[in-house]
């Protein structure tokens, strides 16, 4: 059974520093991993998704890698700013296709980005 | 097309009332796909629709619950007789055929609570 953890549950940062979220997975039979911002009482927002063949995806101050042999994912944001402030939830979609419509996600890392 | 919708975005209910929830998908989307979140964690997987087929339900998904898609576009979440269990965010989902390379969609979600 595919578990997803993410590490750690909260994190604090002043405004300018660099954030590292970490996310790991127990089963590497996966056929991408998707990274999500979700705001208080809001629905989630992509980010970035990651095919089991890439090694890491960008868009702007946000760099995802993969390993999936190792079954680790890293959500880079670089230069925080308080905009920032939110939880990110990475979710992993298995390869198996019995299983193909459910994402498995990881309970979140709660981000507050202080000026 | 702008994106999923849910509607309500809030439902406070009394104990024993049903509630309906409804997910108007991405249009040109086939699969369809509900989740509940409570505080603190992830989402986790509820049911899933290829078109109007219901092809997976989640032992979450108790004989109370019911979730219909007709003509394979809008879906609809029904919660008989609640209970205060039931209160957490329900989030809708969308994404194209299994071959597809992209991710999920997910709504605002509805915020459902039973007192």
């Amino acid at each position: 059974k595919q578990e997803v953890t993410q590490i750690p549950a909260a994190l604090s940062v002043p405004e300018g520093e660099n954030l590292v979220l970490n996310c790991s997975f127990t089963d590497s039979a996966i056929y991408n991993l998707q990274w999500f911002r979700q705001d208080p009482g809001k629905g989630l927002t992509s980010l970035l998704l990651i095919q089991s063949s890439q090694r890491e995806q960008t868009s702007g101050r946000l760099n995802a890698s993969l390993d999936k042999s190792s079954g680790r994912s890293t959500l880079y944001i670089a230069a925080s700013q308080p905009g920032d402030s939110a939880t990110y939830l990475c979710a992993v979609r298995p390869l198996i296709s019995d299983s193909w419509g459910k994402l498995q996600f990881g309970a979140g890392t709660q981000v507050v980005v202080t000026p | 097309d702008t994106g999923v919708s849910q509607d309500p975005r809030h439902k406070i209910t009394k104990r024993g009332q049903n509630v309906t929830f409804r997910c108007d998908p991405i249009s040109e989307h086939n699969r369809l796909y509900w989740y509940r979140q409570t505080l603190g964690q992830g989402p986790e997987f509820l049911t899933y629709f290829q078109n109007e087929a219901q092809l997976e339900k989640s032992r979450l998904l108790s004989d109370r619950f019911s979730a219909e898609r007709p003509k394979g576009s809008f879906s609809t979440l029904e919660i008989q007789r609640t209970e205060q269990g039931d209160s957490a965010m329900y989030l809708c989902a969308s994404s194209s055929g299994q071959g597809s390379p992209y991710g999920y969609t997910f709504g605002s979600g509805t915020r459902l609570t039973v007192v």
